[in-house]
């Protein structure tokens, strides 16, 4: 299957401080990454969908001038979370779409644990 | 009416057991369908994925897919406590987006 990795895995930081986590393919082109979020006991949260060489689509409700993405490459895409506060403590987790036969699918990074303090 | 559904559980079944998870969805275009593997503290792994009416069968996993009923199963046959975990249900609507159902806890119980 295909490989994802994101970097790093675990990050503590001060409040007001920005955090730059990582996601790059392995062993294949990904023109679509997605990066999610999610708190503990809940459900993944789709933060933005990330397209090669365009502005990342950001979903409601989540703010585009905090969580920075970038795509410039089909093998890396980054999130800078700017200025976090403990609230931005999370589980966040990258994923890179890629065919797995006929099927279109998304194949998740390990994650990366962001704690804000 | 949430476009993705599942039974949050927890579902819990002996060791063994076959344990079946369902989900349904809402968009009748909807083209693929995938069942993620998500343990405690770690990211989602791609179990299998359908995208015809019918099963399909991948060891242990059976994978039923019912358009008509807008439906998609999960069965896990043995069950081992190993397979304790949150299964995730997805849909795929046009090759771009993407729609993930809240997860079904699931436990074995040795």
């Amino acid at each position: 299957g295909a490989v994802v990795s994101q970097h790093p895995s675990w990050v503590i930081c001060k409040s007001g401080t920005s955090v730059k986590i990582e996601c790059r393919s392995l062993d294949f082109q990904a023109t679509t990454m997605f990066w999610y979020r999610q708190f503990p006991k809940q459900s993944l949260m789709l933060m933005a969908t990330s397209n090669e060489g365009s502005k990342a689509t950001y979903e409601q409700g989540v703010e585009k001038d905090k969580f920075l993405i970038n795509h410039a490459s089909l093998t890396l895409s980054t999130l800078t979370v700017t200025s976090a506060h403990p609230e931005d403590s999370s589980f966040y987790i990258c994923s890179a779409r890629a065919l797995a036969g006929v099927a279109d699918t998304q194949y998740f990074g390990p994650g990366t644990r962001l704690t804000v303090l | 009416q949430k476009e993705v559904e599942q039974n949050s559980g927890p579902l819990s079944v002996p060791e063994g057991a076959i344990a079946s998870l369902n989900c349904t969805y809402s968009d009748r275009g909807s083209q693929s369908f995938f069942w993620y593997r998500q343990y405690s503290g770690k990211s989602p792994e791609l179990i299998m994925f359908i995208y015809s009416n019918g099963d399909k069968e991948d060891g242990r996993f059976t994978a039923q897919l019912n358009k008509a009923s807008q439906y998609v199963s999960l069965l896990i046959r043995d069950s081992q406590p190993s397979d304790s975990a949150t299964y995730l249900c997805a849909v795929n609507r046009d090759g771009q987006n993407f729609v993930f159902g809240p997860g079904t806890r699931l436990s074995v119980l040795p």
